[in-house]
């Protein structure tokens, strides 16, 4: 089975450059995405097709792909932006989602 | 815009089967594809299966002999079916829509989840 492997926590200081990175083979070849979730609250996606951006999402959220590994960057990191993230992507057909990464904002 | 709902008990017993509704307001179920997703307390994301063109559909091969994805049109609501739980089964259960047709697509929007807990 295809497997995405995320960090479990990452912390940054406010106003700072987070990065959380995910895992997985060939994994810049699989249109990756990344979803936030706050505490009690369902995933809202940040970024789709590794790089793209949705309408209301901040311009502080971006995403990179690079051979094996996706990383999510949140530039002038703000509280509101300490949640959870997790990485999707696809194998063949199926869907895989990363273990999760838990932001803290110092 | 397009909003989901789940409904459905929030309390199965051991070895019966868990039946969720999600309805679908603000688009057409006849297009696009739908999906099931949920969470364990306090875990990571778990996709269930998705559904497309009216009928088709694409499981989860660790939940597949297990799970039944269906839609009704005249409702514009889909279901999710799951036979045999146990306590492992217990989660939030999401329903999403899945965009960019498909394989290859990105889950937007989600439902609010709903708790189904297993137990007797």
């Amino acid at each position: 089975s295809y497997d995405l492997t995320q960090p479990p926590s990452v912390s940054v200081s406010p106003g700072q450059t987070a990065s959380i990175t995910c895992s997985g083979d060939k994994l810049g070849d699989k249109y990756g995405c990344w979803y936030q979730q706050k505490p009690g609250q369902s995933p809202v996606l940040v970024i789709y097709q590794g790089t793209k951006r949705p309408s209301g999402i901040p311009e502080r959220f971006s995403g990179s792909n690079s051979g094996n590994t996706a990383t999510l960057t949140i530039s002038g990191t703000q509280a509101m932006d300490e949640a959870d993230y997790y990485c999707q992507a696809w194998d063949s057909s199926t869907v895989v989602f990363g273990g999760g990464t838990k932001l803290t904002v110092l | 815009q397009v909003q989901l709902q789940e409904s459905g008990p929030g309390l199965v017993k051991p070895s019966e089967t868990l039946s969720l509704t999600c309805s679908v307001s603000g688009g057409s179920i006849s297009s696009d594809y739908w999906s099931w997703i949920r969470q364990p307390p306090g875990k990571g994301l778990e996709w269930i299966g998705y559904i497309y063109n009216r009928g088709n559909t694409n499981y989860n091969p660790s939940l597949q002999s297990r799970v039944t994805i269906s839609v009704d049109t005249s409702k514009n609501q889909f279901s999710l079916r799951l036979s045999s739980v146990t306590a492992a089964d217990t989660a939030v259960y999401y329903c999403a829509r899945l965009g960019g047709s498909g394989p290859r697509g990105w889950f937007d929007p989600w439902g609010q989840g709903t708790l189904v807990t297993v137990s007797s």
